[in-house]
């Protein structure tokens, strides 16, 4: 099976800062890449799929690239709202991994 | 507006089995496949399985950690998607989300999630 791994576990950055998150795959998925928001106590949110769409009502600050096995999420400018832990979720063929999660703080 | 209501969570002892439901709403539901994922207690997001819809044959996938334990099945006409649990484990608690992946896109709607702990 396709193992998926997020880098960092955790970090924290300052109101503003640009925020990367990376996604590693094992094997090859194409684009078929999904990253997740889930704010503390509350339910999942699709940030992004197909790798860089962002979903309908996700502010533009938030944006995804890469295809292949190497995928980032990019924060341009972090906001106090997006303290969260985020996934990445493998969705080509079963099983539908997802990366451990990384969690985002405010410095 | 896309609804999923979980239901059925609880307490239930090692070994014993436990049916979840998700049902659905706002859309419809028998065009598309319906998915479970789990989430232990402060642990990340755990894929649990999926049922495709009928137009795809209904076949399921599962986690390897639940294959032969855990069986997914729906119901179209009363938009039910159900999560049969079996010789269930202590490591099987979590909150238990159904949610609606679509096949270029992920998971795009969620459940509020369904509490089962396993414990004796």
């Amino acid at each position: 099976d396709i193992q998926m791994t997020q880098s960092p576990s955790s970090l924290s950055a300052s109101v503003g800062d640009r925020v990367t998150i990376t996604c590693r795959a094992s094997q090859g998925i194409s684009n078929y890449l999904a990253w997740y928001q889930q704010k503390p106590g509350k339910v999942p949110k699709l940030l992004i799929y197909a790798a860089s769409t962002l979903q309908s009502g996700v502010p533009s600050r938030f944006s995804g690239s890469g295809s292949g096995t190497d995928f980032t999420l990019t924060i341009s400018s972090l906001q106090p709202e997006d303290v969260a832990t985020y996934y990445c979720q493998k969705y080509n063929s079963a099983p539908y991994t997802f990366g451990q999660g990384t969690k985002v703080e405010i410095k | 507006e896309v609804q999923l209501v979980e239901s059925g969570g609880g307490l239930v002892q090692p070994g014993r089995s436990l049916r979840l439901s998700c049902t659905a709403s706002g859309f419809t539901f028998g065009d598309y496949a319906m998915s479970w994922v789990r989430q232990a207690p402060g642990k990340g997001l755990e894929w649990v399985g999926f049922i495709r819809s009928k137009a795809y044959g209904g076949t399921t996938e599962y986690a390897a950690s639940v294959k032969g334990r855990f069986t997914i099945s729906r119901d179209d006409s009363k938009s039910i998607a159900y999560l049969q649990m079996n010789s269930l484990k202590t490591e099987d608690t979590a909150v238990y989300y159904c949610t609606r992946p679509i096949a270029v896109a992920g998971n795009d709607y969620w459940g509020q999630g369904t509490l089962v702990t396993v414990s004796s």
